[in-house]
């Protein structure tokens, strides 16, 4: 069975501290895995994703991503949190394979960057 | 430069009306799908269609109806509504495959059924 699991409901940083938002994954195949951000009163929003190669991904807003593969994780980071990426965060997997569009998305982590 | 857009924003319904929540995006994409959101919930997917003419079931399918007439328009019907479809429902579409697949989401609909 596929499933996507945000260990954390919550995660409170400080501004100019790195954050990390945690996602372990369960998927058969090879794992396509995406991150998505969710501002208050809006629609998600694409962060990046990882398909293939590096293990390391960088997306918007300064974030990046390791995927690792032994321990089934795809955390998301960012060196230095600002405030503005106060927000809700979502890992999602994608499904159903190459012709397939299916995003399965964990909890969510809600992320708080207080200045 | 529209993307995704849903109407109606906000909805209030009573216990077994029906309505329509629509959804159209202009970046002809292949995929289309509907999610809601429920506090501590995550996103779950209600229906998806891979094409004009093509639905099919999500995790959360019971009680919403959708077809595809058109690349365009991907409308999910409530047939009779009741206290636990009171959520935020979101609208995305997609091109198919790996490389080029980015999910873009709509502002989302807010439905209360009392």
């Amino acid at each position: 069975a596929q499933s996507v699991a945000q260990p954390e409901d919550q995660v409170n940083v400080a501004e100019g501290n790195p954050l990390t938002v945690k996602c372990t994954y369960s998927v058969s195949g090879n794992p396509y895995l995406f991150w998505y951000v969710q501002y208050p009163n809006r629609g998600l929003q694409f962060l990046l994703k990882y398909i293939t190669g590096d293990n390391l991904v960088k997306g918007s807003y300064g974030f990046e991503a390791e995927f690792n593969k032994s321990q089934t994780s795809f955390h998301l980071k960012k060196p230095s949190a600002l405030v503005s990426d106060s927000a809700l965060y979502f890992c999602a997997p994608l499904l159903g394979g190459s012709t397939l569009g299916r995003l399965y998305f964990g909890r969510g982590t809600q992320l708080t960057v207080w200045p | 430069n529209a993307g995704v857009t849903q109407t109606p924003k906000f909805q209030v319904l009573k216990t077994g009306q029906s309505m329509t929540l629509q959804c159209a995006q202009d970046m002809n994409h292949e995929y289309m799908s509907w999610y809601r959101q429920d506090p501590g919930m995550g996103l779950r997917l209600i229906h998806y269609s891979v094409g004009a003419g093509i639905t099919d079931q999500g995790e959360v399918p019971n009680g919403y109806n959708v077809s595809r007439s058109t690349t365009e328009d991907f409308p999910l019907r409530l047939l009779s509504a009741a206290p636990s479809q009171t959520s935020v429902y979101f609208c995305a579409s997609s091109y198919l495959g790996i490389a080029k697949n980015i999910q873009y989401f709509g502002a989302g609909t807010r439905l209360s059924v009392l």
